[in-house]
């Protein structure tokens, strides 16, 4: 149980345009989800928290017209990266809380963006 | 704020121990997580604490003193599968109790 799929696994975009994200809670109603932010050799950075039905809370630094996220429902929560540059390449993961583990993150797979 | 501080790298033989060490500072501490990551995947869970004391799963262990701020991860009998990033994240009662990752520690198991 506590699976979070993470769809789709990787894209390739054009600089300028938008890509959206989506994470799946599969088994499980998820009351929080979070997104991350990885580079290379580098370890996760959180990018924003959101909760379903509410505005999501972003961390320091993120901008919140660029990193869009939708809690639309209890199962999936979407990022979409507007107006995509090179420098937002990464590796974006999800992760999502409320299974039968209170106190546990359940991460997706992750999405690989390249941004060209 | 959160302050998490992991070695960036560290290697072993295989059949060996090896204990990643995580010092952190926070307030409204409210646990501790140990991840495991292989290039280009999600972290996978190891263990949680958030009392002192040690934690035993296996071949793996970890330990928590709170009044420290320390915690190790220790994995003994190494195999070459344990090759790969260990992550220690905090998390603090505040907000969402969001986990705030260490740096991660490289780990490279050799025959």
């Amino acid at each position: 149980g506590a699976v979070v799929s993470q769809h789709p696994s990787w894209v390739i975009c054009k600089s300028g345009t938008s890509v959206k994200i989506e994470c799946r809670s599969l088994d499980f109603q998820a009351t929080t989800m979070f997104w991350y932010r990885q580079f290379p050799k580098q370890s996760l950075m959180l990018m924003a928290t959101s909760n379903e039905g509410s505005k999501a809370t972003y961390e320091q630094g993120v901008e919140k017209d660029k990193f869009l996220i939708n809690h639309a429902s209890l199962t999936l929560s979407t990022l979409t990266v507007t107006s995509a540059h090179p420098e937002d390449s990464s590796f974006y993961i999800c992760s999502a809380r409320g299974g039968a583990v209170s106190y546990e993150q359940y991460f997706g797979p992750g999405t690989r963006l390249t941004v060209t | 704020g959160q302050n998490i501080d992991q070695p960036t790298e560290m290697t072993a033989t295989e059949g060996a121990i090896v204990q990643i060490n995580c010092t952190y500072q926070t307030s409204g501490f409210n646990g501790l997580f140990w991840y495991q990551q292989h290039a280009g995947e999600a972290p996978t869970f190891l263990s949680y604490n958030v009392l002192d004391g040690l934690e035993e799963k296996g071949r793996f262990s970890s330990f928590l003193s709170r009044s420290k701020g320390y915690s190790y991860l220790l994995l003994k009998e190494l195999q070459m599968k344990d090759s790969a990033s260990y992550l220690c994240a905090v998390t603090a009662n505040t907000g969402f109790q969001k986990l705030v990752f260490g740096t991660g520690t490289r780990l490279l198991v050799s025959p």
